[in-house]
């Protein structure tokens, strides 16, 4: 059964701290991994795909790197507003509209 | 709409009653998704159509739960005689054909079912 498993599952920085999120996965035959950042009350807002090791993405303060068996979201002197619950998800492939998610990281950065 | 539309954003009902929740994709997206999500979970894969076909169905729970997509546009999941632990977030997500491979879907803000 695939599997995705986030840590820490809260992470609270203060403004400009610098720190990473981790999501390791056992998924056969990985075909993509997503990462999505939700807000309170909101749907999940798509960030990140990475598709082979040693891939990266960067996204402003964000950056997604991605190894055989886990990923990072790397998060780079952060600030107030990138509070919020970061998701990882993984879809094999054959069946690659199926992402499989984390429990999700909760992220507050405090001013 | 300019996101993907779901109602009702808050649904109360009876144990037993039966009940249904629609989603309204973004234009242009043929690819429709239902997943579910827990509070303090990430959200859970239940059905999945390509323009009106259902192409997966194997999350859906059991057989009180059913999907449709008629005209390939507007999703109705339905939940028939419905029990308290089916009360949780429902959230319809859309994307460009394709756009599972990216991971790029575009999720609605849900609607929340509360079985008493």
């Amino acid at each position: 059964e695939d599997q995705v498993t986030q840590s820490p599952e809260a992470l609270r920085l203060q403004e400009g701290e610098s720190s990473s999120l981790n999501c390791s996965y056992t998924v056969s035959g990985l075909r993509g991994l997503f990462w999505y950042r939700q807000d309170p009350g909101k749907g999940p807002e798509f960030l990140f795909t990475l598709y082979s090791a040693g891939e990266e993405k960067e996204k402003e303060r964000l950056k997604a790197t991605l190894t055989k068996k886990e990923s990072f979201l790397h998060i780079t002197a952060p600030k107030p507003e990138d509070s919020a619950t970061y998701l990882c998800a993984a879809s094999r492939g054959g069946s690659n509209y199926k992402l499989t998610f984390g429990k999700g990281t909760l992220l507050t950065v405090n001013p | 709409g300019a996101g993907v539309s779901q109602s009702p954003r808050y649904k109360v009902t009876k144990r037993g009653q039966d009940v249904a929740l629609r989603c309204d994709p973004i234009s242009g997206h043929v690819s429709l998704y239902w997943y579910r999500q827990a509070l303090g979970q990430g959200p859970e894969f239940l059905t999945y159509f390509n323009y009106e076909a259902q192409q997966d169905k194997s999350g859906l729970p059991n057989d009180r739960f059913s999907a449709e997509r008629p005209e390939g546009s507007i999703s109705t999941l339905t939940i028939q005689r419905t029990e308290q632990r089916d009360s949780a977030m429902y959230r319809c997500a859309s994307s460009l054909r394709g756009g599972a491979n990216t991971g790029e879907l575009f999720f609605g803000e849900g609607s929340r079912l509360t079985v008493l």
